[in-house]
């Protein structure tokens, strides 16, 4: 069966600090891999999207970057930490047009 | 661009019928697909339509009119276990953009 992992589950990050957030997909073969982030009592705001090891998709210009380096591993980073970057952040795959599949999540909050 | 408009609060009680509208205005379309999000956790998959109609899964149930660029998800017999937050959400080729959810309150 697919499991998604993410890691750390919480994360409390100075203002101006780097990020790196890693999640990894198991038992599945070149999903679609998704990075979302999630401010409190709101929707999910699409970051960035990726169909391949190398191929990164940008939905909103912002501090933030993403890197695939590897089928089933996905990467999202920030060289300078902003408040407004604080959030729940939540890696997803698919392998079509229907189903998305999360991971449990990382609750940033840069002070 | 992309947007999506839903109830921001819902209020029902257990056994009760509740329904969450969503429209949305989108630039592609490949269909509408409805999340579950409980306090702290992440958004679970509850259906998906691409056509229109109805489409049944238990309790739950989903809507589609193209035409109208609308849907709605359908909860019957309400539980407890209901109270969340349900978020609509399009695809279009390879990308998904989410509602900004309705919170659901099931009461005794």
């Amino acid at each position: 069966s697919q499991t998604i992992h993410q890691w750390p589950a919480t994360l409390v990050q100075p203002v101006g600090s780097p990020l790196s957030l890693e999640c990894t997909v198991e038992g599945t073969s070149n999903p679609n891999l998704y990075w979302y982030r999630q401010a409190a009592g709101r929707g999910l705001q699409l970051l960035f999207y990726s169909v391949g090891i190398g191929q990164i998709s940008s939905e909103v210009p912002q501090n933030l970057s993403a890197s695939r380096p590897q089928d089933r591993q996905f990467i999202l980073s920030s060289k300078k930490l902003l408040l407004s970057d604080s959030g729940f952040y939540l890696c997803a795959w698919n392998l079509g047009q229907d189903e998305q599949f999360f991971g449990p999540g990382t609750r940033l909050t840069v002070l | 661009g992309q947007s999506l408009e839903q109830p921001s609060e819902v209020t029902a009680v257990e056994g009760a019928i509740v329904q969450i509208n969503c429209t949305y205005q989108t630039s592609g379309f490949y269909g509408l697909s409805w999340y579950q999000q409980h306090d702290g956790g992440a958004p679970t998959f509850l259906s998906y339509n691409a056509l229109d109609g109805l489409e049944e899964t238990g309790r739950f149930s989903s809507f589609l009119s193209r035409s109208d660029s609308y849907g709605y998800l359908l909860l019957q017999e309400l539980q407890m276990k209901d109270s969340a937050s349900y978020f609509c959400a399009v695809s279009n080729f390879n990308k998904f953009y989410f509602g900004s959810g309705t919170k659901l309150n099931v009461k005794p």
